[in-house]
């Protein structure tokens, strides 16, 4: 079975601050690792995500995310913050190649973007 | 392109009723994936659809049940609703199911 791991249900950064958010896994087989943000009363959009090859990932709106296997941790990174950074952010781990692949989600972790 | 879409929006049930949402996938998509999210929580994997069979399936009670359509569009139907049914239904689709899925704007569901 599969797992996700997100500490800090709540993170509050300053403009213009590093945003990192922490994201743990638990897998039997190689995964494949998301990063989604979800902003009030919407759907989740794809930030980013790890499938093979190298291990530090760049997604949209400035975040990026390194892949480290011996330390089973999937972290989303932005060096800057802005205020339309708050929102929740979720990280999620597949099988991969899998058909018929869920993906399990972590709980979350809701980012404050102070002025 | 059109992404995934979802209908209703927006819906109020009572305990005890029977509700039916459903989900257009992104053009080209072949599997369909229903996800559960309570408030405050991530979502939870119902089922998994591709080219109409059923690929997968969460930890849920036979209430809950899907079906896709020859277009690939798809329903999830959920019987005897109960008030712990209040959620934000996500749908999800991808080329073929083992790849990056893609979400639709979730159908909130209120029972009462």
């Amino acid at each position: 079975a599969q797992s996700v791991t997100q500490l800090g249900s709540h993170v509050s950064v300053s403009e213009g601050a590093l945003v990192l958010l922490r994201c743990n896994y638990s897998s039997s087989v190689p995964p494949y690792l998301f990063w989604y943000v979800q902003y009030p009363n919407q759907g989740l959009q794809l930030l980013l995500k790890y499938t093979t090859g190298a291990t530090l990932v760049k997604g949209i709106n400035g975040f990026e995310a390194e892949f480290k296997k011996s330390e089973t941790s999937f972290h989303l990174t932005k060096p800057s913050a802005h205020m339309s950074d708050a929102a929740e952010y979720f990280c999620a781990v597949s099988k991969q190649g899998a058909a018929g692949n869920k993906l399990t989600f972590g709980g979350g972790t809701r980012v404050l973007v102070k002025p | 392109d059109a992404g995934v879409t979802q209908s209703p929006t927006h819906l109020i049930k009572t305990r005890g009723q029977h509700v039916t949402l459903r989900c257009s996938p992104i053009s080209g998509h072949k599997s369909v994936s229903w996800y559960q999210q309570v408030l405050g929580q991530g979502p939870q994997f119902i089922f998994q659809y591709y080219e109409k069979e059923e690929r997968g399936r969460g930890n849920f009670p036979d209430r809950f049940s899907a079906r896709q359509f020859p277009n690939y569009s798809s329903e999830l139907n959920v019987n005897a609703l109960l008030l712990g049914d209040s959620a934000l239904y996500l749908c999800a689709s991808s080329l073929h199911g083992g790849e990056t899925q893609y979400f639709g704007p979730g159908t909130r569901l209120l029972v009462l």
